[in-house]
């Protein structure tokens, strides 16, 4: 079964700075879809960006970018510009694209210092 | 645009009870979900649908039970609720196939008294 790991329970930035969230995967299959999810203190679950396995470029949005190395099963955000709107729980999450279901992370909880 | 929606944001119930929760997607996606949240162990899946009258087991469905009569409507039920069941509930849905993208509803906070 694929699982997600998120090592870093929790991580603090300054505005304006930058962060890196982490996250591992293991799966056996070969192509699928790799997800950033943000959830702001008593707010919705929102996608923060999306990857394709089987595109070789980093998925950017904005201020948020992906360091996807697939042989590594390697999926880590990156948040530029900290805002103080950024503090979140952060989830990262698989699904196989024959799947309909995905796995999720443990999160890591960001807080961002004025 | 996308919108989950869930019939009550906090609930407090007896040890014994049975308990709804009721999800509604207006996007007339085929799949729903739900998950339950808690602190350190992420989202974990109770039970999916991917078409009316269908369902599938996830990873943790000991205890629940789900409905779904119509396309938009998903609902979770506890039959007798435990304490063991307090936890924060997430209703979510998506295409079929496709890019994969659930979109989650605003959760439920579920207290098992």
């Amino acid at each position: 079964a694929q699982t997600v790991t998120q090592s870093q329970p929790e991580m603090s930035v300054q505005e304006a700075e930058t962060v890196t969230l982490s996250c591992t995967y293991d799966t056996s299959e070969s192509d699928y879809y790799l997800f950033w999810y943000k959830q702001p203190p008593s707010r919705q679950m929102i996608l923060v960006i999306r990857q394709e396995a089987y595109k070789q470029q980093n998925a950017t949005e904005n201020r948020f970018s992906v360091n996807f190395q697939k042989a590594a099963k390697s999926f880590s955000l990156k948040i530029s510009d900290s805002q103080l709107g950024d503090a979140a729980m952060y989830f990262c999450a698989y699904r196989g694209r024959n799947n309909n279901d995905m796995r999720f992370g443990a999160g890591t909880r960001l807080t961002v210092k004025p | 645009d996308v919108k989950v929606t869930q019939s009550s944001r906090y609930l407090v119930k007896r040890t014994g009870e049975k308990v709804f929760l009721e999800c509604v997607q207006d996007m007339d996606h085929e799949n729903m979900f739900w998950y339950r949240q808690d602190p350190g162990l992420g989202l974990r899946l109770i039970y999916f649908s991917y078409d009316v009258k269908m369902k599938e087991k996830g990873d943790i469905p000991e205890g629940y039970s789900v409905s779904r009569e119509k396309k938009e409507r998903f609902s979770l039920i506890l039959e007798s609720a435990s304490t063991n069941q307090t936890s924060m509930y997430l209703c979510a849905s998506s295409l079929a196939g496709g890019r994969g993208t659930q979109y989650f509803g605003p959760g439920t906070r579920l207290l098992v008294l």
